[in-house]
């Protein structure tokens, strides 16, 4: 039973760098695609990207040019960094697991970053 | 950006059965897949209907999913208090490379 767990900075400054991270557990780390989600305060759901074990990574492209997402198969783990965020990047963010038929499940718990101008 | 176009509530009482719609294009649900998410106030999604009309181990088959051209719904039967969460569907989509979500649709029991 594959479970997800997320941590990462909560507070940030406009114009600095989101950086968090997800761990794997329990479960196969390659044959998926390991993906973050958000969802702003009050607003629907929103797909970042995703990578896979072997680093093939692939961006919601109105993110792109602020988004990388990074795997560490040592130790089953992946991260998200966003540059230079806004008071728009404020949401809750999500890691998931994605199958090759694009469903996600299992989500970590997620993280509620603000920014503050 | 969302291009994935669901009703944004919809209600039903105890024991009626309810439907939400999820309305796309060509580019996503005319040729992927489509999946359903429940959230719960305060909680992370979590996977309703996987293929269109698959349901995990553990939810309940008062849920089932159907797809039919660019369009999907979701029907609940037997509607309980508890089923009042958000409810998502989402789909890959060609052009976008990636896969969208619907706007979401809260649902009440009255």
């Amino acid at each position: 039973q594959v479970q997800l767990q997320q941590w990462g900075a909560g507070l940030l400054k406009a114009s600095e760098t989101l950086s968090l991270t997800c761990a794997v557990y329990g479960g196969s780390f390659s044959g998926y695609y390991w993906s973050w989600i958000r969802q702003p305060p009050g607003k629907g759901l929103e797909w970042i990207g995703e990578i896979n074990h072997s680093g093939s990574s692939n961006y919601n492209p109105s993110l792109k040019s602020r988004v990388t997402i990074l795997v560490d198969t040592s130790k089953n783990q992946f991260s998200l960094k966003l540059r230079s965020v806004t008071a728009a990047d404020t949401a809750v963010y999500y890691c998931a697991s994605m199958s090759l038929d694009n469903w996600f499940d299992p989500w970590g718990q997620g993280t509620l970053v603000t920014v503050s101008s | 950006q969302s291009v994935l176009t669901q009703p944004p509530s919809a209600s039903g009482t105890p024991g009626q059965r309810v439907t939400i719609s999820c309305s796309g294009g060509s580019s996503n649900i005319g040729s992927n897949t489509v999946n359903w998410y429940r959230q719960l106030p305060g909680t992370a999604p979590k996977l309703l209907i996987y293929s269109n009309t698959q349901r995990p181990s553990g939810v309940p088959d008062r849920f089932s999913g159907s797809k039919s051209g660019t369009s999907a719904s979701l029907a609940i039967s037997g509607l309980q208090s508890e089923d009042e969460a958000d409810y998502y569907c989402a789909a890959w989509d060609d052009s976008l490379n990636g896969v969208l979500f619907g706007g979401g649709t809260k649902l009440t029991v009255l």
